[in-house]
């Protein structure tokens, strides 16, 4: 099976700051990558799919970017809201596994 | 407003059996694949189960393979999943998922539902 990791596993930025998480897959899986959001104590949210295409509702100081099979999650500019645990996806084909997450807090 | 309510959690002991419900509303669930999605306390997500719109293909992660069962019925707009053998590892909150597909991303989640098995 294809694994998924992430990176950082945490980090702490201050508000404003441009904070960058990536995503690598062992093997290609094409642009079939989703990031979601997870907020403490809430339902994952969908935030970014096809690997740069921004969900409906979602602010636009998120984005996505990929290169071969590293994905970058980046937020240009945070925000206190943007405190959570950050997890991509593949979705190309099964098991449609998660990585391991990344937890944003403030600085 | 589309939207999936899950149900059916509770505390089981090693051995046991659950079902779990998810009843959906607010979009044509005919038209979309289903997943369950779990999470273990304090730990990440993990997909467990997924069923396509017809019941045509139905895929499980290997940790509940043979013990998980995916279901639909498709004129009550639910899914359903039936565990069985259940262990502690099991211990989770489960999540009931909209797939919209590949290259779209799995875009409606419940509230959850958690199942302790101890």
């Amino acid at each position: 099976d294809i694994q998924m990791t992430q990176s950082p596993s945490s980090l702490s930025a201050s508000v404003g700051d441009r904070v960058t998480i990536t995503c690598r897959a062992s093997q290609g899986i094409s642009n079939y990558l989703a990031w979601y959001q997870q907020r403490p104590g809430q339902a994952p949210r969908l935030l970014i799919y096809a690997a740069t295409t921004l969900q409906s509702g979602v602010p636009s100081r998120f984005s996505g970017s990929e290169s071969g099979t590293d994905f970058t999650l980046t937020i240009s500019s945070l925000q206190p809201e943007d405190v959570a645990t950050y997890y991509c996806q593949k979705l190309n084909s099964v098991p449609f596994t998660f990585g391991p997450g990344t937890k944003v807090d403030l600085k | 407003e589309p939207h999936v309510v899950e149900s059916g959690g509770g505390l089981v002991k090693p051995g046991g059996s659950l079902r779990l419900s998810c009843a959906a509303s607010g979009f044509t669930f005919t038209t979309y694949t289903m997943n369950w999605v779990r999470q273990a306390p304090g730990k990440g997500l993990e997909w467990v189960a997924s069923i396509t719109t017809s019941s045509r293909y139905i895929h499980y992660a290997e940790s509940v393979k043979g013990r998980f069962t995916i279901s639909r019925d498709n004129a009550k707009a639910s899914v359903y999943l039936q565990m069985n053998n259940l262990r502690a590892e099991d211990t989770a909150l489960y999540y009931c998922v909209r797939d919209e597909g590949a290259a779209l991303g799995m875009d409606v989640w419940g509230q959850g539902t958690t199942v302790t098995v101890s």
